[in-house]
């Protein structure tokens, strides 16, 4: 049972144009969500978070939008740089677990063109 | 990661062997993560140690996975009788912080042939 889910294995946009990237949820215990960055042979890193009492965070470039009535989060990237090419994963932690264990989707390729 | 060791950063083995992964975070961390990531596939949760507690193992695929962690620092995960499916970048971590974001390493690409 996929808990989180990102339907678009890949996304391809030009450079100073927005990249949306897109996660769906389905369980309503969870209440922070995390976007993470991977590049190849190195593992993931933190992007930006958002917790549930919210429904938009902003850092830099980088927004994300929480819509909790229909479990959906988005990453928006604005303007997209060649450097933001890498696999953009999805995660949500469960607020009452206590335990920060995250579950992940399955990641978005995003490749950011010249 | 710098805040986090993962050896070897690869390894090729024969199906039927086993093998160990080693995590070796920066000391003061008393929790710690697996997951691995399988090709096309997202992070995958395997197993969570948090300081005496006894770990969450609800990740762990089959019994042919293991993993301890001793002395609170350094954690091994053991994959006997390895299989093709078994390859995949397996991936440590450690909050941050306490109570904070996950900091992964940098993998461990196990290929199993």
């Amino acid at each position: 049972d996929q808990q989180v889910k990102q339907n678009s294995p890949s996304l391809s946009v030009q450079e100073g144009r927005i990249s949306i990237l897109n996660c769906d949820y389905t369980n309503s215990m969870f209440d922070y969500f995390l976007w993470y960055k991977k590049y190849p042979a190195e593992g993931p890193t933190f992007l930006i978070s958002i917790s549930s009492i919210k429904d938009k965070n902003e850092d830099g470039r980088f927004t994300v939008f929480l819509n909790k009535s229909a479990k959906h989060l988005s990453l928006h990237i604005v303007p997209s740089q060649p450097g933001d090419s890498a696999v953009y994963f999805c995660a949500a932690e469960h607020g009452s677990s206590n335990t920060g264990k995250l579950i992940f989707g399955q990641g978005t390729t995003l490749q950011v063109k010249p | 990661g710098a805040g986090v060791s993962q050896s070897p950063s690869n390894k090729v083995t024969e199906k039927g062997k086993d093998v160990e992964l080693r995590c070796d975070p920066i000391s003061g961390h008393t929790a710690l993560y697996w997951y691995r990531q399988s090709l096309g596939q997202g992070l995958e949760f395997l197993i969570y140690f948090q300081g005496n507690s006894a770990p969450d193992k609800s990740g762990l695929p089959s019994d042919r996975f293991s993993a301890e962690r001793t002395g609170g620092s350094v954690s091994t995960l053991t994959i006997q009788r390895t299989q093709q499916e078994d390859s995949a970048v397996y991936l440590c971590a450690i909050p941050q912080a306490p109570g904070e974001k996950l900091f992964f390493g940098s993998g461990t690409q196990l290929s199993v042939l």
